[in-house]
């Protein structure tokens, strides 16, 4: 079955709402990554957080490993938030070279 | 600091034809180097990674093939591109293992 499972697959939201994108996973992990890919593919590395909670401006990420999932939250979302966002993890047990992504959750902002 | 630099941006090849994309990083000695791939609407999967000049590990067959001739630089090659190859592909960079992952902006990749 998919290692990792975020949700929701997509979300439309009016400029200034708060967002949560969660992501779920069914294995033990060493790591936990979140990525903004923009419109055009390329990703931007959002956080590394294999456990608890970090914040960067508007974003906070929070992993919880005992309940195999980790959430990034957007506060105040603006337009230029639009995109797709994509949590990967890499494997505890597995290779420490390979990290498995998420489908991603397509965000889209309006004025 | 660090940059990693993707080349071409696009391409447009015939089925059959010869591939070569190119990344390079620069400002960081000794990087883990990785290849994914993208297909259009899909997930991002790993294919290659490399931690050394030389050594490559694929992940992911896809009737590929991976090298890394300098420390700063891995190329992705095939000799006769398919339909399916076609696709967004990426070059990333890490400290080392299970460490934060940085990607290049990328190659669009049709194949006709």
């Amino acid at each position: 079955g998919q290692q990792v499972q975020q949700s929701p697959a997509s979300l439309v939201l009016q400029e200034g709402e708060n967002a949560e994108l969660q992501c779920n996973f069914s294995t033990s992990l060493n790591s936990m990554q979140w990525f903004y890919q923009r419109p055009g593919g390329s990703l931007v590395s959002l956080f590394y957080n294999p456990s608890g909670t970090k914040h960067s401006g508007r974003l906070t990420s929070t992993t919880v490993i005992k309940e195999r999932r980790s959430s990034l939250h957007i506060s105040s979302s603006q337009t230029t938030d639009s995109g797709t966002y994509l949590c990967a993890l890499e494997r505890s047990g597995g290779s420490n070279y390979k990290l498995t992504f998420g489908k991603g959750t397509l965000l889209t902002v309006t004025p | 600091a660090q940059t990693i630099h993707q080349w071409p941006v696009a391409e447009i090849k015939a089925v059959g034809s010869p591939l070569s994309l190119g990344c390079t990083i620069k400002g960081k000695s000794s990087p883990n180097l990785y290849w994914y791939w993208q297909a259009t609407g899909g997930t991002l999967q790993q294919l290659f990674y490399s931690i050394t000049v030389g050594q490559v590990e694929s992940v992911v067959q896809l009737n590929l093939s991976a090298s890394r001739p300098k420390d700063d630089q891995f190329i992705l090659s095939t000799e006769k591109l398919l339909l399916s190859h076609s696709g967004f592909y990426l070059c990333a960079w890490s400290l080392g293992g299970n460490e934060r992952l940085f990607f290049g902006h990328g190659t669009k990749l049709s194949v006709l």
